[in-house]
């Protein structure tokens, strides 16, 4: 119930292709849905959020869709770039909670 | 505005010993809480403090422990440590309501 389900594990995406990772959730309460970014050797930074009242947001090359029915919620990365190369973790939380549930990982690499 | 700090980045301990790290928040920030992250693994949460009380708490043995001062800086411990402990070791900081999470560089641990 409080798992979140990440995927693909790793990911391989020529440049300027389109970098897409999904993730899945059970727990319905579950109302802040982050995707954050990590370089090598360095901690996590939050990338995009959404809220479950969106069906989508977009924060340049970086989009947020969101599939309340099927309880999915994915990034896509545009005009993928090497410099996106990077582990993405998506997150999930009831708001008055304020523990995250983290997916295992993805690690995303852009071919030149 | 200062990000987390965390100190020390690195540090190398022998099987047996203990070690406490150290978390700055970001200034006005109330909650702190914890992960370990081993090479290729995800995001496991430890503990998470707010005003001084740890609110929540992960799947981990008493060896490890945290505190939160009244400033709310915030240090954890882990005793007798074995070498299934070395990690990176995340402090992430948070304003007292809402969910972003902000970490810091993290705390590079060997134990050897």
């Amino acid at each position: 119930q409080q798992q979140v389900k990440q995927s693909p594990q790793s990911l391989i995406v020529q440049k300027g292709g389109i970098s897409i990772i999904n993730c899945a959730y059970e727990n319905t309460a579950f109302d802040y849905f982050p995707w954050y970014q990590q370089f090598p050797g360095k901690g996590p930074a939050l990338l995009i959020a959404i809220r479950p009242d969106v069906s989508e947001k977009k924060e340049g090359r970086f989009t947020i869709s969101f599939n309340k029915s099927a309880k999915q919620f994915s990034l896509h990365i545009m005009d993928s770039q090497p410099g996106d190369s990077a582990t993405y973790f998506c997150a999930a939380s009831v708001d008055s909670n304020y523990q995250l549930i983290w997916g295992a990982g993805t690690k995303l690499i852009i071919k030149p | 505005k200062a990000g987390v700090t965390q100190t020390p980045r690195y540090l190398i301990k022998t099987r047996g010993q203990q070690v406490t790290l150290s978390c700055s928040p970001i200034s006005g920030h109330r909650s702190v809480s914890w992960y370990q992250q081993t090479p290729g693994q995800g995001l496991q949460f430890l503990f998470e403090y707010f005003s001084e009380t740890q609110r929540n708490k992960g799947n981990f043995p008493g060896r490890f422990s945290g505190r939160q001062f009244s400033n709310s800086r915030s240090e954890m411990n882990v005793s007798t440590l074995e070498l299934g402990d070395s990690a990176l070791y995340l402090c992430a900081s948070s304003p007292s309501h809402g969910n972003t999470i902000y970490f810091g560089e993290g705390s590079w641990l060997t134990v050897v």
